[in-house]
């Protein structure tokens, strides 16, 4: 299967932990996106990355929040000192400029 | 910042029947339409989507309509079955800016 995958799948984890999520995209793609997702609610964007540069952050996305794609392939995104609120379904999509974006399975984060 | 409004927010519909969803726009600089379904504890995955330069597009049961003087485009599933029971989300987009999403439709298909 040559879609986007993310690793892990779920993550439980205790507040004020660190945790740091992986996103491999479909390998043609240039563009990598990340998005949140709670429950009952559509996609929300954090950021994206085109090849290896961070070209758009949105405002959800805390200083505890951070990503990186170092070398414009997999993307990693860590959510540093966790809080409750942070429980949610985290989504990386990939595409190419100007196309359709394809999205992988999610992590499920549940901080406790 | 762009918004699109997506209705209904729930929909039970009759075994072979005609799901239609609508999403309204602001954008009017967007590079395609596209919908998204998604199961419970999956990623969406993407359905459909629509170039502004046609104003229909069909694969298979699921067609897109466009109406670009009303700012509108619809979801029409036909035929729908029991599998088809899922959030469906529309979005836009613009090529420089991440999708903006509607806030779905859960639709349910009973038998």
């Amino acid at each position: 299967d040559t879609g986007v995958s993310q690793d892990p799948r779920h993550k439980i984890t205790k507040r004020g932990q660190n945790v740091t999520f992986r996103c491999d995209p479909i390998s043609e793609h240039n563009r990598l996106y990340w998005y949140r997702q709670t429950l009952g609610q559509g996609p929300e964007f954090l950021t994206y990355f085109q090849n290896e540069a961070q070209l758009e952050k949105s405002r959800l996305l805390s200083d505890r929040f951070s990503a990186e794609r170092p070398k414009g392939s997999f993307s990693t995104l860590e959510i540093q000192r966790t809080e409750q609120g942070d429980s949610a379904m985290y989504l990386c999509a990939s595409s190419f400029v100007r196309g359709e974006q394809y999205f992988g399975p999610g992590t499920r984060l549940t901080v406790t | 910042q762009q918004q699109v409004k997506q209705s209904p927010q729930s929909l039970i519909v009759q075994k072979g029947g005609i799901s239609i969803i609508n999403c309204a726009y602001e954008n009017t600089a967007f590079d395609y339409f596209p919908w998204y379904q998604q199961f419970p504890g999956k990623g969406p995955a993407l359905l459909i989507a629509i170039r502004p330069d046609v104003s229909e597009k069909k694969e298979g049961r699921f067609t897109i309509s466009f109406n670009k003087s009303a700012k509108q485009f619809s979801l029409h599933i036909m035929d729908s079955q029991p599998g088809d029971s899922a959030t469906y989300f529309c979005a836009d987009s613009s090529g420089n800016t991440p999708l903006v999403f509607g806030k779905g439709t859960r639709l349910s298909v009973i038998a």
